[in-house]
């Protein structure tokens, strides 16, 4: 069965704290690996389309790396505003999200 | 950039009652998604849309239908209402692999 499991579950870094976020993957046929941010109350925003092993893809503190079986999200000298959830899904005929990784950067 | 349009965007309803949420996509994008999101869980799939057809059907009860319009906007129908119903419910819409979400209607059910 298609699943997707993101570690850990919730994250607290001190500001400047770089860290990882982990998603992985246990799919038949992957047509993508994207990466949302989600604030509560609001849409899972856009961040990261990923599509074969070795893809890298940056945008400010946020770096998303790909492998044949997970997908990183690198925080680098994160600020107390990338506090959010951050959600990653697969794409094979259908979208499979994880359950999120809840991050708070501390000031 | 014109993004995804959902309205309402708070709905309050009895139990037993019937809730139309509205999605407005992407302009030209051609595929819409529904999802429903409880409290600290990930987004659930409901049903999606493929230029007006129905093209994949997710965890969506019986109670709940959906179309998509000529216009492109599709439309979430919920009927007989329970208090499990509230939820954030998201709709979607892409052009190619990459969804864009929309702000969400939160659905209270009383």
């Amino acid at each position: 069965e298609d699943q997707v499991t993101q570690s850990p579950e919730a994250l607290r870094l001190q500001e400047g704290e770089s860290s990882s976020l982990n998603c992985s993957y246990t799919v038949s046929g992957l047509r993508g690996l994207f990466w949302y941010r989600q604030d509560p109350g609001k849409g899972p925003e856009f961040l990261f389309t990923l599509y074969s092993a070795g893809e890298e893809k940056e945008k400010e503190r946020l770096k998303a790396t790909l492998t044949k079986k997970e997908s990183f999200l690198h925080i680098t000298a994160p600020k107390p505003e990338d506090s959010a959830t951050y959600l990653c899904a697969a794409r094979t005929y259908k979208y499979i999200f994880g359950t999120g990784t809840r991050l708070k950067v501390l000031a | 950039a014109a993004g995804v349009i959902q309205s309402p965007r708070h709905l309050i309803k009895e139990k037993r009652e019937t809730a139309t949420l509205k999605c407005y996509p992407i302009p030209r994008h051609d595929t819409v998604y529904w999802y429903q999101q409880g409290p600290g869980q990930d987004p659930q799939f409901l049903i999606s849309f493929y230029e007006k057809m129905q093209s994949d059907k997710g965890s969506i009860p019986d109670r709940f239908s959906a179309q998509q319009f000529s216009d492109y906007h599709s439309e979430l129908n919920m009927s007989s209402l329970e208090l499990g119903d509230s939820a954030l419910y998201f709709c979607a819409s892409s052009l190619k692999d990459t969804q864009y979400f929309g702000p969400g209607t939160r659905l209270t059910v009383l």
